[in-house]
């Protein structure tokens, strides 16, 4: 696609739920990001994709989070017993050398 | 050191005044320099980027200034203007890290009418 698309764009969950983001990156990119941002604060980084390589996990805060990329291609973020801190904007990002281009992100809200 | 360090946090500037945001970097092997704007209910996109082989790269009213013996670099915003309101964000890159941006914290730029 012309760009990176993430689904949904807002999700409602209870606490203690199960959640799946998905990041379909722009096609050819071999590298996919995943970041989380709180409301009004900076870019926190959770977990790098660069094509076959095993990913970097480095930033993923729990094991509760953890993600798949299938196919060098779409990317899932799931996080698992939501707890109401982990409400934030989760944003996917995609490269193919320099530069990042985002998608809009999915507001997750854990009530 | 993988930092890049962002200032201020946030600015207020009056509609045709000059925005300015400074970044700060350690690692000498950064060899991109990229900054990003953000509006609210968006992800962050490219703006403007520089290498650090040139010392100002200009598009429209918006210019990096890199000063690589400081290893600082900043974007001046000229003419602000209130549809220039949002975040921005500074990073750093280089090829050896497979292009992982660093980030700086982000600036939020607010211009009064």
């Amino acid at each position: 696609g012309a760009g990176v698309s993430q689904s949904p764009s807002n999700k409602v969950t209870e606490k203690g739920k199960d959640v799946e983001l998905r990041c379909d990156p722009i096609s050819g990119h071999t590298a996919l990001y995943w970041y989380r941002q709180s409301l009004g604060q900076g870019l926190e980084f959770l977990i790098y994709f660069q094509g076959n390589s095993a990913p970097d996990k480095s930033g993923l805060p729990s094991d509760r989070f953890s993600a798949e990329r299938t196919g060098g291609s779409v990317s899932t973020l799931t996080i698992q017993r939501t707890q109401q801190e982990d409400s934030a904007v989760y944003l996917c990002a995609s490269s193919f050398a320099y530069g990042y281009t985002f998608g809009s992100g999915t507001r997750l809200t854990v009530v | 050191q993988q930092q890049v360090k962002q200032s201020p946090q946030s600015l207020i500037v009056q509609k045709g005044g000059i925005s300015i945001i400074n970044c700060a970097y350690e690692n000498t092997a950064f060899d991109y320099f990229p900054w990003y704007q953000q509006f609210p209910g968006k992800g962050p996109a490219l703006l403007i980027a520089i290498r650090p082989d040139v010392s100002e790269k200009k598009e429209g009213r918006f210019t990096i200034s890199f000063n690589k013996s400081a290893k600082q670099f900043s974007l001046h915003i000229m003419d602000s203007q209130p549809g220039d309101s949002a975040t921005y964000f500074c990073a750093a890159s280089w090829g050896d890290s497979n292009y992982q941006l660093i980030w700086g914290a982000g600036t939020k730029l607010i211009i009064k009418p």
